[in-house]
């Protein structure tokens, strides 16, 4: 079946550095990458979405110049924290929606991200 | 604009009992309805999905869900629960953009 790549599982880092998260496709083309986020105890909340080879669209609140998102080809899109603080540690999830799935929309693992 | 809501943060039942998770939704066009199972620090996985046609949905791990128009439901069950069972579910609905917007999720507890 349709296979979401998600790297790094964890990741700890200090305040001010950046942080890039990766997700591949590994057996589908994936045209579209949803970029999620979720807090403890909390539900998944959608943070922007990517489109291969064009700009990527944020919700309402996201800062796309610290959240980056580049969707430079069909199997791969990746999410870069820029400047991280201690309130971006989160949980991240990307999820594709595999060709002809019918909606059954591909997650991949979540990074765990703690910024210390 | 859709949107889901799940009764119940917390369900708590004995192994072998029905497990039943309510979900309701909210939406402008015919929806498109799932439920995710998540364990702790893992993505998700699709347990069933509805689109079109039959109302009854069986899904992996002996659930099934059975979508109610007129109820607006989506709700979630099991015949018999599996110490296995305990998680996170969510409900979601497929947004306008083609994502999916959750519910707040219903942690699963199974006593043995």
């Amino acid at each position: 079946g349709a296979v979401v790549s998600q790297h790094p599982s964890w990741v700890i880092c200090k305040s001010g550095t950046s942080v890039k998260i990766e997700c591949r496709s590994l057996d589908f083309q994936a045209t579209t990458m949803f970029w999620y986020r979720q807090f403890p105890k909390q539900s998944l909340m959608l943070m922007a979405t990517s489109n291969e080879g064009s700009k990527a669209t944020y919700e309402q609140g996201v800062e796309k110049d610290k959240f980056l998102i580049n969707h430079a080809s069909l199997t791969l899109s990746t999410l870069t924290v820029t400047s991280a603080h201690p309130e971006d540690s989160s949980f991240y999830i990307c999820s594709a929606p595999p060709p002809g799935a019918l909606y059954g929309y591909t997650f991949g693992s979540g990074t765990r991200l703690t910024v210390v | 604009a859709q949107s889901v809501t799940q009764l119940g943060s917390h369900v708590s039942v004995s192994e072998g009992a029905l497990v039943l998770l309510r979900c309701n939704y909210s939406s402008s066009v015919p929806p498109y309805l799932f439920w995710y199972v998540q364990y702790p620090n893992q993505g998700l996985q699709l347990l069933l999905k509805y689109t079109t046609g039959a109302t009854l949905v069986k899904g992996i791990n002996g659930f099934e869900a059975e979508f109610k128009k007129s109820e607006t439901s989506f709700h979630l069950t099991k015949p018999s629960a599996h110490m296995s069972d305990a998680a996170e579910y969510f409900c979601a609905v497929r947004g306008s953009q083609g994502n999916l917007i959750f519910g707040k999720g219903t942690k699963l507890s199974v006593k043995p």
